[in-house]
């Protein structure tokens, strides 16, 4: 399995409150994503890293920052929670490169991130 | 626009039927093809890939799929399907737009085993 860890795995927070997410991996690649699952959504791309201090928006970016100071860590903020970011949020990893197996994607275990 | 859709969002089969998700994608061109399978509670896992040649590829647990560019599908297919089976099946396509190995997934495709 790749080396991808998320944390926390699950939290509980209050509307308002600012939640940020942690992506650690092991991998060395260089991209990496967050996505939030949602159902008959399925995943859905909040943001991404092409490299350090590299990252850009993704489909639903509205709400979520991210920053990435080291090729290892990924982190995602949610600077004022609201209800409508309950979801579960994914890490994902990328190696760069040409060719069907670069573009294939591994994925962290996810945390579950409830906003009451 | 690149899309995915997985028409079916809940299969329920019997322990050792055949199974056949079905996925359509809209995409420009040669599309490179994914599908993973999310137990519950768990991250995503690959299942198989396909960009070019044989368009019928073979991927872990037995699992296949078969390209199909006429129909733009890339259908995920079983012979005999095991209660460890049930899952949650995503499709995806990419790259996206804009390159950095991005894909497109579908909503999934839930599916339910029975004894």
């Amino acid at each position: 399995d790749a080396g991808i860890t998320q944390s926390p795995r699950h939290k509980v927070t209050e509307t308002g409150t600012p939640v940020t997410l942690r992506c650690h991996q092991t991998e060395n690649h260089r991209y990496m994503y967050w996505y939030r699952q949602d159902p008959g959504h399925g995943l859905r791309l909040i943001h991404y890293s092409y490299g350090v201090k590299d990252t850009d928006k993704g489909e639903v970016s509205d709400g979520y920052s991210v920053s990435r100071s080291k090729t290892e860590d990924f982190l995602l903020t949610l600077e004022s929670a609201t209800s409508s970011q309950t979801s579960v949020y994914f890490c994902a990893i990328s190696e760069s490169g040409q060719g069907v197996s670069y573009n294939e994607q591994f994925f962290g275990p996810g945390t579950r991130l409830t906003v009451l | 626009a690149q899309s995915v859709t997985q028409p079916d969002i809940h299969i329920t089969v019997s322990e050792g039927a055949s199974l056949e998700l079905r996925c359509n994608y809209s995409y420009g061109a040669t599309p490179y093809l994914f599908w993973y399978v999310q137990s519950p509670g768990q991250g995503l896992q690959l299942l198989l890939k396909y960009f070019s040649g044989d368009t019928l590829v073979q991927g872990i647990k037995g699992f296949e799929a078969e390209f199909k560019r006429s129909q733009s599908s890339f259908n995920l297919r079983k012979p005999s399907v095991h209660w460890s089976d049930a899952a949650e099946y995503f499709c995806a396509v990419g790259p996206f737009s804009g390159g950095y190995n991005k894909l497109i997934f579908g909503a999934g495709t839930r599916l339910a085993v029975h004894p």
